[in-house]
């Protein structure tokens, strides 16, 4: 079972872009690495999924280097919205596998 | 707008009592996860089934929980009995064989 490394908080001011990094050291061949959002009195909400290199969607990017053993979440222009806690997983899929949520990074954006 | 949905949204009880717990995952998703979040832990995973059938249940104390999924529009999961320890909010969520899972607005459980 992959185990993910990510800072517990991290804060940032509305506009700018967040950098959001995960080390995973153990990542197997058949992992992927996925994002969820989490914010005060709801269930995670995913954000993203990648492999390889990188993927963008309408919400953020995610970088994974060759080695596949960290990642970067990126936050392009966050706002006062996007304050919630950020997980990182590393796993084969909800349905093969079991996913490792762990404690997460607090993003904290003020005005 | 599919969303899974649980009740109760919340729930005090008293230590020693049963608490049922349900979730209706979205319709079509074809696995079923149960997870607890406390402060102390962060979001764990008790249990989840695909097709109903339970894959991995390792997470959960098998001797006072139990998860089932009487049909594909129902998942419990049970406690009993209940003690303060368990207090947590408890989350459902549902996907497909792919990756993204969908997360119910969980049950908030106080055991006094």
């Amino acid at each position: 079972l992959a185990k993910t490394t990510q800072p517990i908080s991290m804060d940032s001011y509305e506009g700018q872009e967040v950098n959001i990094t995960c080390s995973h050291n153990n990542i197997a061949t058949n992992d992927y690495i996925t994002w969820y959002q989490q914010f005060p009195s709801q269930g995670p909400r995913f954000i993203i999924q990648g492999y390889k290199t990188k993927v963008t969607n309408e919400v953020a990017s995610l970088f994974i280097p060759a080695d596949r053993k960290s990642s970067t979440l990126s936050l392009p222009r966050v706002s006062l919205s996007d304050t919630a806690v950020y997980y990182c997983l590393v796993g084969r899929g909800s349905t093969l596998g079991r996913l490792y949520f762990g404690r997460g990074t607090q993003l904290t954006v003020w005005p | 707008d599919a969303r899974v949905t649980q009740t109760p949204r919340h729930k005090v009880t008293e230590m020693g009592q049963e608490v049922t717990m349900r979730c209706q995952p979205i319709l079509g998703h074809n696995t079923v996860f149960w997870y607890r979040q406390t402060m102390m832990q962060g979001l764990e995973l008790l249990a989840y089934f695909r097709n109903r059938a339970p894959l991995d249940d390792s997470g959960m104390p098998k001797d006072r929980f139990s998860a089932e999924m009487p049909d594909a529009t129902l998942a419990t999961l049970k406690i009993q009995p209940s003690e303060p320890r368990d207090s947590a909010v408890y989350f459902c969520a549902s996907g497909l064989s792919g990756d993204e899972q969908y997360f119910g607005p969980g049950t908030r459980l106080t055991v006094t």
